[in-house]
């Protein structure tokens, strides 16, 4: 079957660290996306892992290990504009299409 | 570059109509998807197109229907609307030439089906 989980919901302070889990199991897999969605906006690309492994871009890194079908999204520095919806999204063909997403974590951060 | 654009924002519509959800997209992407979002699921993906006359089912294909007669254009065919189709949709494109399949969404419609 096809299932991507990840936390509900989670909470952080301003200036933290905080560390967003999200385990998939699909049939076929080539890459792990995330994705950070505003309330009432469309989701923008944050972050893309093919091979195990960390990928770092500014205050955010993402992790990926395939024998585990384990991911993470770490994101440094805590800023109020980084409450948002989080969600992970696994490729299941060779044209990088074809994803399925989690249910989303949603960020609060707190002053 | 307007980037992916979709009309229209709001739709109303009676069970049983038809209607179609527009998407275009002047970035020359070879890639197009349908998404929808309904509250605690997450997007799931309806159809996606990995080039012009090519159309694939996503997920939840039921109920829907795409055509890809050009690069920029993806419409959405709702065939007769249910109210089980009230959802946010979401129209994305991408390309493998930009290197990381990196998807562009556009703005959404907020479709209800009364």
């Amino acid at each position: 079957g096809q299932n991507i989980d990840q936390p509900t919901e989670m909470t952080a302070t301003e200036g933290a660290i905080v560390q967003i889990n999200c385990t998939y199991q699909t049939s076929g897999f080539n890459g792990l996306f995330w994705y950070q969605q505003h309330a009432g906006e469309a989701p923008t690309f944050l972050s893309y892992n093919v091979l195990d492994g960390l990928e770092e871009k500014g205050r955010f890194s993402s992790f990926l290990s395939r024998s585990k079908g384990y991911s993470y999204l770490l994101l440094k520095e805590l800023q109020m504009k980084d409450s948002a919806s989080y969600l992970c999204a696994a490729s299941r063909d060779n044209y990088g299409q074809n994803f399925v997403f989690g249910p989303g974590t949603r960020l609060s951060v707190l002053p | 570059n307007a980037g992916v654009t979709q009309t229209p924002k709001f739709q109303v519509l009676k069970t049983g109509q038809s209607m179609t959800l527009q998407c275009a997209q002047d970035m020359n992407h070879e890639y197009m998807s349908w998404y929808r979002q309904d509250p605690g699921m997450g997007l799931r993906l309806i159809h996606y197109s990995v080039g012009a006359g090519i159309t694939d089912q996503g997920e939840v294909p039921n109920g829907y229907n795409v055509s890809r007669s050009t690069t920029e254009d993806f419409p959405l065919r709702l065939l007769s609307a249910a109210p089980s189709q009230t959802s946010v949709y979401f129209c994305a494109s991408s390309s493998p030439g930009q290197g990381a399949y990196e998807q562009y969404f556009g703005p959404g419609t907020r479709l209800t089906v009364t």
